[in-house]
């Protein structure tokens, strides 16, 4: 069975503070996928990873993946109050775009 | 801005009633996914279709659910009967079925109660 994992599931943080949200899957997969939910809205797609090594970034976020080891990372530089929301790694186990598995989701708070 | 619609937005309903939600994907998207979001479980694939035909259901109780697509502008995801375990925010999702850096576009959401 397919697992993804996300974690800190819960993080703090205060403005102009750099951090890192993990995301460790459990099966050969060769699409990952990041997402942003601000409370009571719908999911926003912030990155599509489709190779190992690959490195994207907008603004404060960066998304990076390492296929051999199953993880993904989400590193937040900076933060400032906006990015506060809860962000989803989704793995796609078809590779034609099907089947996403979503993690539990990481919920970022950023105070001032 | 081209984007999923959703309706209804907000639904209660009792026990035993039936419920039916519907979604318009983007306008040339060829797959669509409905999602199931409670806190207990997170987001969870409930079906999904490419060119309007269903390609897997198997994340969703087939007692009572239903999902179908009447033509490529509609897709419906029936309860009959609810259950209060029911209670959830289901999403529906479109792409456009196969390019490697397709994104999947994420409707407003259904926040069903069912008391």
């Amino acid at each position: 069975e397919l697992k993804v994992e996300q974690n800190p599931l819960f993080l703090s943080m205060q403005e102009g503070k750099n951090y890192t949200i993990y995301c460790n899957y459990s099966t050969t997969s060769d699409r990952l996928y990041w997402y942003r939910q601000d409370p009571g809205k719908s999911l926003e797609s912030l990155f599509v990873l489709l190779s190992n090594g690959a490195v994207k970034q907008e603004g404060r976020l960066m998304a990076s993946l390492d296929t051999k080891a199953r993880l993904s990372t989400l590193h937040i530089t900076a933060a400032v109050h906006d990015l506060s929301a809860t962000y989803f790694c989704a793995v796609d186990i078809t590779g034609s775009q099907g089947n996403l598995i979503f993690g539990k989701g990481t919920k970022l708070s950023v105070k001032p | 801005d081209a984007r999923v619609t959703q309706t209804p937005r907000h639904k209660v309903t009792e026990m035993g009633q039936e419920v039916t939600m519907r979604c318009q994907p983007i306008l040339g998207h060829n797959t669509v996914f409905w999602y199931r979001q409670t806190m207990m479980q997170g987001l969870e694939l409930l079906a999904y279709f490419r060119n309007r035909a269903p390609l897997d259901d198997s994340g969703m109780p087939k007692d009572r659910f239903s999902a179908e697509m009447p033509d490529a502008t509609l897709a419906t995801l029936k309860i009959q009967p609810s259950e209060p375990r029911d209670s959830a925010v289901y999403f529906c999702a479109s792409g456009g079925g196969g390019r490697r850096n397709e994104k999947l576009f994420f409707g407003s959401g259904t926040q069903l109660s069912v008391l």
